[in-house]
């Protein structure tokens, strides 16, 4: 049972540049998210599923895209890349929304865009 | 809207020495509290969790209680071990019927412990 897996773990880009940070979850949950993480700062949601083919905006969404065409993955695209995007990205899952809502994370991917 | 405020770090200890990381919130109703840990090079790991007013979520050695009345949920630990070097952030899940089961985070604190 792998649980959230990410790739890639590290990425250098360019301004401008396309790439699309893959996420997978062997658990079958419904729920699926993605948060930054910039230095000394909370996490971030960016976009959360709640299911196949149903996806929504976090708090953070502007420059970024998803789609949930399966109930494992949940990849994230960045289509321009700028340097605000420049940040530590986490994939996670969970089976219940609300109070017993324990997310299970990936370990992340580290990304710099110069 | 919700959110969660930490103490300020990072926090360093010998081994051995009690540990206390503050966290209060602000949010409407009766949200459920986390603690959850990032070691070094990992993803977050949940530490924790209460789900109502005055529940102790324990773990680990780690405590912290749910008060509603100081709106606060401090993480304690009686004698810290150098592997409890980490980032610690506290965090809330709304109530009232979030539909997706957003968490809230603070900004982390970041523990490090040394022999």
């Amino acid at each position: 049972n792998a649980g959230v897996t990410q790739t890639p773990k590290f990425r250098i880009l360019k301004i401008g540049q396309s790439m699309t940070l893959q996420c997978t979850q062997d658990m079958n949950h419904n729920y699926m998210y993605w948060y930054r993480q910039d230095p000394g700062m909370g996490l971030k949601l960016i976009y959360y599923s709640v299911g196949a083919g149903i996806t929504d905006k976090g708090e953070v969404p502007n420059g970024y895209n998803v789609s949930r065409s399966t109930t494992e993955d949940f990849p994230l695209r960045l289509e321009l890349a700028a340097p605000s995007q420049t940040s530590v990205y986490f994939c996670a899952s969970s089976q219940l929304a609300g109070g017993d809502n324990e997310q299970f994370f990936g370990p992340g991917t580290r990304l710099t865009v110069l | 809207g919700d959110s969660v405020t930490q103490m300020e770090g990072p926090v360093t200890l010998s081994e051995e020495a009690f540990l206390t990381i503050n966290c209060t919130y602000t949010a409407t109703g009766y949200p459920s509290l986390f603690w959850y840990v990032q070691y070094p090079g990992e993803g977050l790991q949940l530490l924790l969790k209460a789900t109502k007013a005055d529940d102790k979520g324990s773990n680990k050695g780690f405590e912290a209680t749910y008060r509603k009345e100081t709106t606060s949920f401090h993480l304690e630990k009686g004698s810290v071990q150098v592997s409890d070097s980490a980032v610690y952030f506290c965090a809330l899940s709304g109530a009232g019927g979030t539909s997706y089961g957003k968490l809230t985070f603070g900004q982390g604190t970041i523990l490090t412990v040394h022999p």
